[in-house]
């Protein structure tokens, strides 16, 4: 398996512009989960799906923010408009869902936002 | 919100030295695992301990676990600079399969 892959692994956009982040989690991985890292919070849970169902988005910061996952092998994360204060490292993970293994990260998209 | 935190923040060693990274918590777990992040990469998954564990060994790598006291500890031994790394704990918060993740160390290790 390929693991965890995210696109774009860059992104660079103006304030006000929307923004897609994309992820393909492991096949087979019941569990997919959307983090945010930075250097004054650390790494934040936005939201995290089972089965393609949405169940936690208490993470998500605001409206702008929205999530998606259409099937089980691919979601998208969209951020409308974007501001310069979401400039972060934004990483996708899946999860068999037991709880005898750990998640498996993406390599992250690095957003800036000017 | 983090869950868990980790001490020292910053760690520098020699090679070949042992690492002891630590790690507090504050409410019950299930299961409490560990990961490192190298410089622009995203996080490897270590090791996971359950919370009825008190031990777990993975080569060189050695978790323990006090539930009573809610604290964790990973030691590297015979470390490498390839160990040059972020590491972080997590655990989930009583709730099923949701981690919440520490600040982490970041451990440099020097040739």
């Amino acid at each position: 398996d390929a693991g965890v892959i995210q696109s774009p692994r860059h992104e660079v956009t103006e304030m006000g512009q929307e923004v897609t982040l994309r992820c393909k989690p492991i096949s087979g991985h019941d569990y997919l989960f959307w983090y945010r890292q930075t250097m004054m919070r650390g790494l934040e849970l936005l939201i995290y799906f089972n089965n393609n169902v949405p169940i936690d988005d208490s993470g998500m910061p605001e409206d702008r923010f929205s999530a998606k996952m259409p099937n089980a092998s691919f979601s998208t994360l969209k951020i409308q408009p974007s501001e310069p204060r979401d400039s972060a490292v934004y990483f996708c993970a899946s999860s068999p869902g037991d709880r005898a293994h750990g998640y498996t990260f993406g390599s992250g998209t690095r957003l800036t936002v000017v | 919100s983090q869950q868990g935190e980790e001490d020292p923040q910053a760690l520098s060693i020699q090679e070949g030295e042992n690492a002891t990274m630590n790690c507090s918590y504050k409410t019950s777990i299930n299961n409490l695992q560990w990961y490192r992040q190298n410089s622009g990469r995203g996080l490897v998954h270590l090791i996971l301990i359950r919370s009825n564990e008190r031990e777990k060994h993975s080569g060189r790598l050695r978790v323990t676990l006090d539930t009573s006291k809610k604290s964790s500890s990973l030691l590297i031994t015979a470390s490498r600079a390839a160990d040059t790394a972020s590491y972080f704990c997590a655990t989930d918060e009583g709730g099923y399969n949701k981690l919440i993740f520490g600040a982490g160390t970041r451990l440099a290790v020097h040739p």
